[in-house]
């Protein structure tokens, strides 16, 4: 079945630095991919969409400039945390859906996020 | 309002009992409904989806739901779990694209020996 892979699974930072994470789907073309954040023993919040080739759209509350995302293939979707702080300290899921119609959702393992 | 709810936060249940988890939504379209598994410190496993057509709809690891219109719901059925399926569960919504769906706040399940 349809795979997506994050990383890192988990990544400690100090605060005021950035965080790279990578979501791929491995043997699926994802034009559209989705970024959650999921707070402990809450649900999923979408923070963005992810959209191949152009600019990510993102809920209201999230700041763009914060959570940096690109999607630069079919295959690959980045979420940068800029200038980490504690607060951002969270678990965050990626998404994504096949080209196909009807294509349900594949979520990558997460992210744990500690900033220190 | 779009809205998805899960009342049971937590449940407990013994290995081999029979089990449901409850969902009901808000949604002003024809919803797409589905319910996903988390692991603790993993990602989400679609256990089932529903679109249109047969409103019991089957899915992996030996669940059901089923859609009922007219209460809004989309309960999750198991006839006997296994140790295996503690898991936190999560119900959700979205519309015809299916992109952004909308999710419970999740139903923690803890099965006894």
């Amino acid at each position: 079945g349809a795979v997506v892979s994050q990383h890192p699974s988990w990544v400690i930072c100090k605060s005021g630095t950035s965080v790279k994470i990578e979501c791929r789907s491995l043997d699926f073309q994802a034009t559209t991919m989705f970024w959650y954040r999921q707070f402990p023993k809450q649900s999923l919040m979408l923070m963005a969409t992810s959209n191949e080739g152009s600019k990510a759209t993102y809920e209201q509350g999230v700041e763009k400039d914060k959570f940096l995302i690109n999607h630069a293939s079919l295959t690959l979707s980045t979420l940068t945390v800029t200038s980490a702080h504690p607060e951002d300290s969270s678990f965050y899921i990626c998404s994504a859906r096949g080209t196909g119609g009807r294509s349900p959702l594949h979520f990558g393992n997460g992210t744990r996020l500690t900033v220190t | 309002a779009q809205s998805v709810t899960q009342p049971d936060i937590h449940i407990t249940v013994s290995e081999g009992a029979s089990l449901e988890l409850r969902c009901n939504y808000s949604y002003g379209a024809t919803p797409y409904l589905f319910w996903y598994v988390q692991s603790p410190g993993q990602g989400l496993q679609l256990l089932l989806k529903y679109f249109s057509g047969d409103t019991l709809v089957q899915g992996i690891k030996g669940f059901e739901a089923e859609f009922k219109r007219s209460q809004s719901s989309f309960n999750l059925r198991k006839p006997s779990v296994h140790w295996s399926d503690a898991a936190e569960y999560f119900c959700a919504v979205g519309g015809g694209n299916t992109d952004k769906l909308i999710f419970g706040t999740g139903t923690r399940l803890q099965v006894f020996p």
